[in-house]
């Protein structure tokens, strides 16, 4: 059973469309976060989500809107896709006392 | 602020030899300090984390760190490779053991194991 699961897994796209990924967590956390993981394979943290509250949001371009519709899910919609919205992201569920838990990742490709 | 800096993007080791992937910590706060894994195409997993008890860290497959508060460091070693340990590393930091604060991620350093 999947802790921390992302839909879907490869996503191609054109510039200009507009998609979502989703997460969800089964461990009971209250905070999950979104990652995006570059081609240099640096984890730059996006956005965190405490029981469905916007905690933090790390200048992100505004075309990408998380929503939190209860705390064990937490997705991300893009919209006017970029080639530099090329990424891999990660959905992460943290627990009191560190360490996040990840989702295999959403392999994102613009073209 | 937090920050950890991961010394050497690869690193190269061969079968059996001991593995050391360095990584040094900044924190303004006592920080709870963590090593990730990820393997090809995966997420990443946590290999091990320290939360201000024993200094000395034990992970999962016979990883092991040690917190050295006065060199800000946070070495993660393995006595001896395996070729299934060839992987990506990420170091990672966060102010304390709240679960909404921020958890900062080194660059990774990957891990090549040669029979």
């Amino acid at each position: 059973d999947t802790a921390v699961s992302q839909t879907p897994k490869y996503l191609v796209t054109q510039m200009g469309n507009d998609k979502s990924i989703k997460c969800e967590q089964n461990l009971g956390h209250d905070t999950m976060y979104w990652y995006k993981q570059d081609s240099k394979k640096f984890l730059k943290i996006m956005f965190s989500y405490n029981n469905k509250e916007l905690i933090i949001n790390e200048t992100v371009p505004n075309r990408f809107s998380p929503k939190s519709p209860d705390k064990a899910h937490l997705n991300l919609h893009i919209n006017s896709l970029e080639l530099g919205d090329s990424a891999v992201y990660f959905c992460a569920s943290i627990a009191g006392g560190g360490g996040a838990f990840f989702g295999q990742g959403t392999r994102l490709t613009v073209v | 602020a937090q920050s950890v800096t991961q010394l050497g993007s690869h690193v190269s080791v061969s079968e059996g030899a001991l593995v050391l992937l360095r990584c040094n910590y900044s924190s303004s706060v006592p920080p709870y300090l963590f090593w990730y894994v990820q393997y090809p195409n995966q997420g990443l997993q946590l290999l091990l984390k320290y939360t201000s008890a024993a200094t000395l860290v034990k992970g999962i497959n016979g990883f092991e760190a040690e917190f050295k508060k006065s060199e800000t460091s946070f070495h993660l070693t393995k006595p001896s490779a395996h070729m299934s340990d060839a992987a990506e590393y990420f170091c990672a930091v966060t102010p304390g053991g709240g679960a909404t604060n921020k958890l900062i991620f080194g660059t990774g350093t990957l891990l090549a194991v040669q029979p």
